[in-house]
């Protein structure tokens, strides 16, 4: 089956640690977008890509880090200069930068 | 750059009743307006959307209208199932800086009472 996966599904994190979470398409899409959501928020976009080796910040991409160095993978990187990390994270990916995204089941992280 | 407003952020209705969520956005050039359901814990689901050559789109018991004159859209849900209780979303496509990328409201909470 085609989809988006996303891991972990939940994520505990030290103060002061940088985590990598994982995003992983078998969909053939080129483009590929983080998002974060916390409650009562919609969706704010992190970074995106649009082709392989390319990406782009989004509206709060600071303390965040990404790579592109395949099309079907696109991870996101909280570091430690993200003051306020705990969020549910979203990775959706599109075939197109008209078309209409696709969303993973999330990731959940938390900061202990 | 686009913003995009949804109202009400909580709606509660009994099961079988019908659900309307609004949405308004602020730049002109948009022309494509999905909605998502998101369950808990879940990722949001793409149920329905609309291009603006089209003012409604129905699918089943799903409709969502376009005014593109006073720049406002609506999801219309009819005949309410408890299953249908989630987050829905509704987003609007920006064609400035951000290459397309998709601009959400804040959501709607729906609670449908059995």
């Amino acid at each position: 089956d085609g989809g988006i996966t996303q891991s972990p599904k939940y994520l505990f994190r030290k103060e002061g640690q940088n985590v990598t979470l994982s995003c992983e398409q078998n969909l053939n899409h080129d483009a590929m977008y983080w998002y974060r959501q916390d409650p009562g928020q919609g969706l704010r976009l992190i970074y995106y890509s649009q082709i392989v080796n390319d990406f782009q910040k989004g509206d709060i991409a600071e303390g965040y880090s990404v790579s592109r160095e395949k099309k079907e993978s696109f991870p996101l990187t909280v570091t430690s200069a993200q003051k306020n990390p705990t969020a549910f994270y979203l990775c959706a990916s599109k075939a197109g930068v008209m078309m209409e995204a696709f969303f993973g089941q999330g990731t959940r992280l938390t900061v202990v | 750059g686009e913003n995009v407003e949804q109202h009400p952020s909580t709606l509660s209705v009994q099961e079988g009743d019908s659900a309307v969520i609004k949405c308004t956005y602020s730049d002109s050039a948009s022309n494509y307006f999905p909605w998502y359901k998101q369950e808990l814990g879940k990722g949001p689901q793409l149920i329905i959307d609309i291009r603006s050559n089209v003012g409604e789109k129905k699918d089943q018991r799903i409709a969502v209208t376009l005014n593109k004159t006073a720049k406002h859209f609506s999801l219309h849900i009819t005949e309410t199932q408890p299953e249908d209780s989630a987050v829905y979303f509704c987003a609007a496509r920006n064609y400035g800086g951000s290459q397309g990328n998709l601009i959400f409201g804040k959501g709607t909470k729906l609670s449908v009472k059995p």
